[in-house]
């Protein structure tokens, strides 16, 4: 199986900061990567698929980079409702793994 | 609007099985396939597996093969999950979310169902 490894594993930030959440595959996955959003108590929300392709309705504050093995995932500005879980994961092959999860606190 | 609308909770014993359903609307059921992802309490999210609705194929995680069946019931737009000899491991909210299997992105999500495991 792909191990996706996240991090950090929480992050302490403030409205308006500039944050980056890394995800490194274990192999290759050709950017078939997603980054979706969890809300305590709520189905996680997909933001970027395809490693950058940002998601119908989703703020153009949240955008998705990188290739081969090593992701981000950045939101340019936090706004109150970001601070929640965020995961990666890979389709690329079968299982469909995701990232242990990156919990965005606030400072 | 897109929909997927799961059953409701289920409290199960040690050894039994669960069927979890997925009633989607909104879209073309058959153009899209159906993950089934689940999460602990206070867990991360694990990919269960996957089925086509044109087809009927399926992919399962290893972890859950010769334990877990993917259906779906095109006349009512439904998909299931059904997992047997289940343990207190297997306490979990069960998410299906539908696949797009054109661009591969899994877009919409069901609101969870809880299945809890005790004796």
């Amino acid at each position: 199986d792909i191990q996706m490894t996240q991090s950090p594993s929480t992050l302490s930030a403030s409205v308006g900061d500039r944050v980056t959440i890394t995800c490194r595959a274990s192999q290759s996955i050709n950017n078939w990567l997603a980054w979706y959003q969890q809300n305590p108590g709520k189905a996680p929300k997909l933001l970027i698929y395809k490693a950058f392709s940002l998601e119908s309705g989703v703020p153009s504050r949240f955008s998705g980079s990188g290739s081969g093995t090593e992701f981000t995932l950045t939101i340019s500005s936090l706004q109150p409702d970001d601070f929640a879980t965020y995961y990666c994961q890979q389709y690329d092959v079968y299982p469909y793994t995701f990232g242990q999860g990156t919990k965005l606190e606030i400072k | 609007q897109v929909q997927l609308v799961q059953s409701g909770a289920e409290v199960k014993k040690p050894g039994a099985s669960v069927k979890v359903s997925c009633k989607a609307s909104g879209y073309t059921f058959t153009n899209y396939g159906i993950s089934w992802v689940r999460q602990a309490p206070g867990q991360g999210l694990e990919w269960m597996g996957w089925i086509s609705i044109y087809n009927g194929n399926t992919n399962y995680a290893q972890k859950f093969q010769g334990r877990v069946t993917m259906t779906t019931d095109t006349s009512t737009n439904t998909a299931y999950m059904e997992l047997r000899s289940l343990t207190s491991d297997d306490t979990a909210f069960y998410y299906c979310a539908r696949g797009d299997p054109e661009n591969g992105k899994t877009d919409y999500w069901g609101q969870g169902a809880l299945v809890t495991v005790s004796s």
